[in-house]
């Protein structure tokens, strides 16, 4: 049974911080993984999406990496900025099973 | 910029009454998610659809719980009779395709279900 880890739960930076985010999976055997922010109160929005066969993704200061073999995700924000104060799930999806994990909660400091 | 709706956006409902939910998918999307969201945790997949036909819905509770998409496009899921514990988050995602590595979700802005 796929189980899917973040850590830190929660985390707390100044502005200007670069920081990362991690995301651990038991089953490797997955199609792809997606990096999710939600504010409170409110849906999820996509923020990458790494194929199975891909080992990064970057959309403006987000990276996010994924390495297979260790079970691992990272999403990487450089220069953090109060706006992107919110919750970050990643989830995994393998067969037809989408697993989430509980979030990291990211709080930047102006 | 195509989104997934949904609707209403809060509910509060008294324990064993009935609700229901409605979402319209990414126009031209075939899959349909209904996730449920316990504060401080991820979301749980509750059913997936592929065109009108169930793909998934183990973590379904079938004996209050319903979930259609009769025409293949917008789908609506019942609860019947409402607990206390199903007060959550309630969200429907959409999909391009239903399984491989081009599978994006997409997420509505949730319903949020309060049962007193």
């Amino acid at each position: 049974k796929q189980e899917v880890t973040q850590i830190p739960a929660a985390l707390s930076v100044p502005e200007g911080e670069n920081l990362v985010l991690n995301c651990s999976f038991t089953d490797s055997a997955i199609y792809n993984l997606q990096w999710f922010r939600q504010d409170p109160g409110k849906g999820l929005t996509s923020l990458l999406l790494i194929q199975s066969s891909q080992r990064e993704q970057t959309s403006g200061r987000l990276n996010a990496s994924l390495d297979k073999s260790s079970g691992r995700s990272t999403l990487y924000i450089a220069a953090s900025q109060p706006g992107d104060s919110a919750t970050y799930l990643c989830a995994v999806t393998g067969g037809f099973k989408t697993i989430f994990g509980a979030g990291t909660r990211l709080f930047v400091k102006a | 910029e195509a989104e997934v709706a949904q609707s209403p956006r809060y509910k509060i409902t008294e324990k064993s009454q009935a609700v229901a939910f409605w979402c319209d998918p990414i126009s031209g999307h075939a899959t349909l998610y209904w996730y449920r969201q316990i504060l401080g945790q991820g979301p749980e997949l509750l059913v997936q659809f592929q065109d009108e036909s169930v793909v998934d819905d183990s973590q379904l509770p079938k004996d209050r719980f319903s979930a259609e998409r009769l025409k293949g496009v917008d789908s609506t899921l019942k609860i019947q009779p409402a607990e206390l514990g199903d007060s959550a988050m309630y969200l429907c995602a959409s999909s391009l395709v239903s399984a491989g590595e081009y599978n994006e979700q997409f997420f509505g802005p949730g319903t949020r279900l309060t049962v007193l």
